[in-house]
């Protein structure tokens, strides 16, 4: 069955950076474009960026860009999210999330358990 | 300030029907499809509706999705008590080129 399952989350300083990893399984990674979207203490859903199927595009919420990178190695059916200068407003839990189809625009259909990140000194 | 509003919360009892709507722009819902997602804490969120109104494979039919113009609406029918959750609305928006969430609804089950 469909299988993500997110890593890497932990406690990290104001301005250190931190990587998130995402594994998938059950289905061919390939073929779905992959998003990562986070809840905040006490929030709501907040949509963090997107990266198409073949990696070619990629897009990010204002509240992440400049800052987070997410790459995809189709090869080893996994994602990434590079997170640099963090802040305390993106302590949260991250969520993998597969888009239905290459690119983005249709909806979530598998998310991943989440992992918590907490920016804090 | 979410680009999607949703009602905070709502409450029907058992049996009941309850609507959550979603209210957007023409930038997001009147161009693109909907999805409805339920999310209990500490669990992953679940696809309930995509294209507006299509039902996942396992997603019982007392769940159904609408959409006119800039607003998409939610229906649960013969609430449960497990359906107890929060709720919310997404779709893309063409200005911003990202995907949106409105605010999520509270729903309790009386």
């Amino acid at each position: 069955q469909v299988q993500l399952v997110e890593s890497g989350g932990g406690v990290v300083q104001p301005g250190g950076s931190l990587r998130l990893s995402c594994a998938a399984s059950g289905f061919t990674f390939s073929d779905h474009a992959i998003h990562w979207v986070r809840q905040a203490p006490g929030k709501g859903l907040e949509w963090v960026g997107v990266i198409w199927s073949d990696g070619s595009n990629k897009y990010y919420a204002d509240s992440v860009k400049g800052r987070f990178i997410i790459s995809r190695d189709n090869s080893k059916n996994t994602l990434s999210l590079q997170m640099n200068t963090l802040r305390a407003s993106d302590t949260a839990i991250y969520y993998c999330a597969r888009d239905r189809g290459p690119v983005a625009g249709t909806s979530f259909d598998s998310w991943g358990q989440g992992t918590l990140v907490t920016v804090s000194s | 300030q979410s680009v999607l509003t949703q009602p905070p919360s709502v409450s029907a009892a058992p049996g009941q029907r309850v609507t959550i709507s979603c209210s957007g722009s023409n930038s997001n819902i009147e161009k693109y499809p909907v999805s409805w997602y339920q999310h209990l804490p500490g669990t992953a969120p679940k696809l309930l509706i995509y294209h507006s109104h299509q039902r996942p494979s396992g997603i019982p039919d007392r769940f159904s999705g609408s959409k006119s113009g800039t607003s998409a609406t939610l229906d649960i029918a013969g609430l449960q008590a497990g359906d107890e959750a929060d709720y919310y609305c997404e779709t893309w928006d063409t200005t911003l080129s990202a995907v949106v969430f409105g605010g999520g609804t509270r729903l309790t089950v009386l």
